[in-house]
């Protein structure tokens, strides 16, 4: 019930294209879906992040949607650039006791072609 | 503001020893993650501290244990070293735990044992 389950494995896109990261829980506690992007040699850094509350968050040319009664929620990356090119990770956590607990996905590595 | 900085970099060992790894969080965070990143099973929760206690622990064997100090810098140690231990090992820190807080990643302790 912890797990979040990301697809695709890895994505290639061309440049100016549009990028599409889905990711799917099952726990119900989950209140809030951060994205971190991760390039090699590095650790994961904060991307964008959302509540439940809301159904889509935009920041620059990346955007999450979220769907709650489908308990889902997508980050669309609007004219990638070769700069993208990175591991993404979507993860969960809940509030309350789950102190520190980010749940992540599998990741997905996304490649921009330039 | 300096980042999270995790010693050392890289650590080769062998089987049965054990190793020690440190965490030096942003300046103010109280709260620090390690996580343990492989490329089969992903970014995996370890322990969560905050003012020198464990909050809350991962599903890992008790051979992984840790360690807050009262300036929040922190320590994870893993004995009997196995070789499936080979990973890369994330600190993150962030303001208080919370659920929304930002967690910052540093880059890592490459650990691989032979």
């Amino acid at each position: 019930q912890q797990q979040v389950k990301q697809s695709p494995q890895s994505l290639i896109v061309q440049k100016g294209g549009i990028s599409i990261i889905n990711c799917a829980y099952e726990n119900t506690a989950f209140d809030y879906f951060p994205w971190y992007q991760q390039f090699p040699g590095k650790g994961p850094a904060l991307l964008i992040a959302i509540r439940p509350d809301v159904s889509e968050k935009k920041e620059g040319r990346f955007t999450i949607s979220f769907n709650k009664s489908a308990k889902q929620f997508s980050l669309h990356i609007m004219d990638s650039q070769p700069g993208d090119s990175a591991t993404y990770f979507c993860a969960a956590i809940s509030g309350g006791t789950s102190y520190g607990k980010l749940t992540f996905g599998q990741g997905t590595i996304l490649t921009v072609h330039p | 503001k300096a980042g999270v900085t995790q010693t050392p970099r890289y650590l080769i060992k062998t089987r049965g020893q054990q190793v020690t790894l440190s965490c030096s969080p942003i300046s103010g965070h109280r709260s620090v993650s390690w996580y343990q990143q492989t490329p089969g099973q992903g970014l995996q929760f370890l322990f969560e501290y905050f003012s020198e206690t464990q909050r809350n622990k991962g599903n890992f064997p008790g051979r992984f244990s840790g360690r807050q100090f009262s300036n929040s810098r922190s320590e994870m140690n893993v004995s009997t070293l196995e070789l499936g231990d080979s990973a890369l090992y994330l600190c993150a820190s962030s303001l208080v735990g919370g659920g929304s807080d930002t967690q910052y990643f540093g880059p890592g302790t490459r650990l691989t044992v032979l």
